[in-house]
């Protein structure tokens, strides 16, 4: 619906897997984003690429791993993830990554449960 | 510190009612502010945006208002429907398109 689309929709990954989740953008936008969503918390921006170069990480623990091979896939890699990450994973995209107005578009989110 | 937050909830409505969600901002630097619309099972959806230069701006059925003095947004829908409940962000651009959300206002709107 809003040109951004996210696989797969649904994850359940032991603590010791590695999975990936991928995200695609139909939108000629150039910069693309990795939100968490948890229960009862604000969105919280993990990654953002412009250009396929990443230009912020917000803390993220190295067992997330970011992945831009060019600017319409994003791919987030799992590995040796903790029950605490069990959440809703978002892809966003957005025209630019610059000041000012640039509206970021979702995709419908990874439902990710850690066992 | 800075935050952008929600003061309710959880906002209950009947069908035909007009809504308003209320957000709370800390940092007056910010200048673009956006509304969106996140229904169960789906991603934020974009539903209106405003700049720090305006205080209103309209949309269909919605309306934003931005009061910079008090650092107070609020998202107006006009004539409630079923199909408008969802939780409701609003989100704060400080620098480049890093977007701060705050935590959500569900709206429950019955027939």
């Amino acid at each position: 619906e809003t040109g951004v689309t996210q696989t797969p929709r649904h994850l359940v990954m032991g603590m010791t897997n590695k999975k990936s989740l991928k995200c695609e953008q139909h939108l000629g936008h150039n910069a693309m984003y990795w939100y968490k969503q948890s229960a009862k918390k604000p969105l919280e921006l993990m990654f953002v690429y412009s250009l396929e170069e990443r230009v912020e990480n917000n803390s993220v623990p190295s067992r997330f791993s970011p992945e831009c091979p060019n600017s319409s896939h994003l791919f987030l890699h799992l590995h040796t993830l903790q029950p605490e990450d069990s959440a809703l994973y978002l892809c966003a995209s957005s025209q630019e990554v610059q000041r000012g107005a640039d509206t970021q578009y979702f995709g419908p989110g990874t439902r990710l449960t850690v066992l | 510190g800075e935050s952008v937050g929600l003061h309710l909830p959880t906002l209950s409505v009947q069908e035909g009612d007009n809504s308003i969600i209320n957000c709370a901002y800390s940092n007056s630097a910010s200048d673009y502010f956006i509304w969106y619309k996140q229904e169960s099972g789906k991603g934020p959806q974009f539903i209106i945006d405003i700049r720090s230069n305006m205080d209103k701006r309209q949309g269909q059925r919605v309306t934003v208002l931005l009061n910079k003095t008090v650092k107070h947004l609020s998202l107006q829908i006009a004539a409630t429907q079923p199909g408008d409940s969802a939780v409701y962000f609003c989100a704060e651009n400080r620098r480049y398109s890093t977007l701060t959300f705050g935590k959500g206002t569900m709206l429950l709107v019955s027939p």
